[in-house]
């Protein structure tokens, strides 16, 4: 069974720009969540996507967004970024809400 | 909003040795999840812990959970140099995981 893929594995930006991040679950899977871990923190929850539709989002602005495919694929857009959206950012996916998270090996992000 | 807090932050321990590793957390829950993560890699799942008294056990690893209390240990038994990585749990509310402050561990040989 193939595991959760994130694309790209590095992404380096500047302020201002805008960034977008891929998520491909597991198979059967059709919830997908996104977290934001910065250096030396623990792991923030972004969104939550399930069946297409955003379930529950973090503590996070606006420009933070995503969406899912009818595949359950989804995109993490990130507008405007500043230096503190530098992070590893991961995405898991499970059978539903409820059941174990599986985790991607994320998206270094890093702001210039 | 819920807190889930870890503690130790650091654990720095021989190997041969035992020690526990606490997760409180203060909403109700019934589901909390134990995930090891190696520097600079992703998460991976440890132990699904999904109601009150249960325990969970792998290798020299041992988790359990006390939802009244709300609180879940991680046991490490004789610990070895393969253990060394950052431990965190999570709990799930039904609508959002709440992921704790994480365990860093390294084991001395």
């Amino acid at each position: 069974e193939a595991g959760v893929t994130q694309s790209p594995t590095h992404l380096i930006k500047t302020r201002g720009q805008q960034a977008t991040l891929r998520c491909s679950p597991i198979s059967g899977h059709t919830s997908v969540y996104w977290y934001q871990q910065a250096l030396g923190l623990g792991l923030q929850f972004l969104l939550w996507y399930d069946e297409g539709e955003e379930r529950n989002r973090g503590n996070f602005p606006p420009r933070f967004s995503g969406r899912q495919f009818p595949n359950y694929s989804s995109e993490l857009n990130v507008n405007a970024l500043e230096l503190e959206d530098s992070a590893l950012y991961l995405c898991a996916s499970s059978r539903a809400m409820g059941q174990p998270q599986h985790f991607g090996d994320g998206t270094r992000l890093s702001i210039l | 909003e819920l807190k889930v807090e870890q503690n130790p932050l650091f654990l720095s321990m021989q190997e041969g040795k035992n020690y526990t590793i606490y997760c409180n957390y203060s909403t109700t829950s019934d589901r909390l999840y134990w995930y090891r993560q190696d520097p600079g890699k992703s998460l991976e799942s440890l132990f699904v812990l999904l109601s009150n008294g249960a325990v969970k056990q792998e290798g020299r690893l041992m988790a359990s959970l006390d939802t009244k209390a709300r609180l879940s240990t991680l046991h490490i038994t004789a610990a070895v140099h393969d253990l060394s990585a950052t431990y965190f749990c999570a709990v799930d509310t039904g609508n959002q995981f709440y992921f704790g402050t994480g365990t860093s561990l390294t084991v001395i040989p």
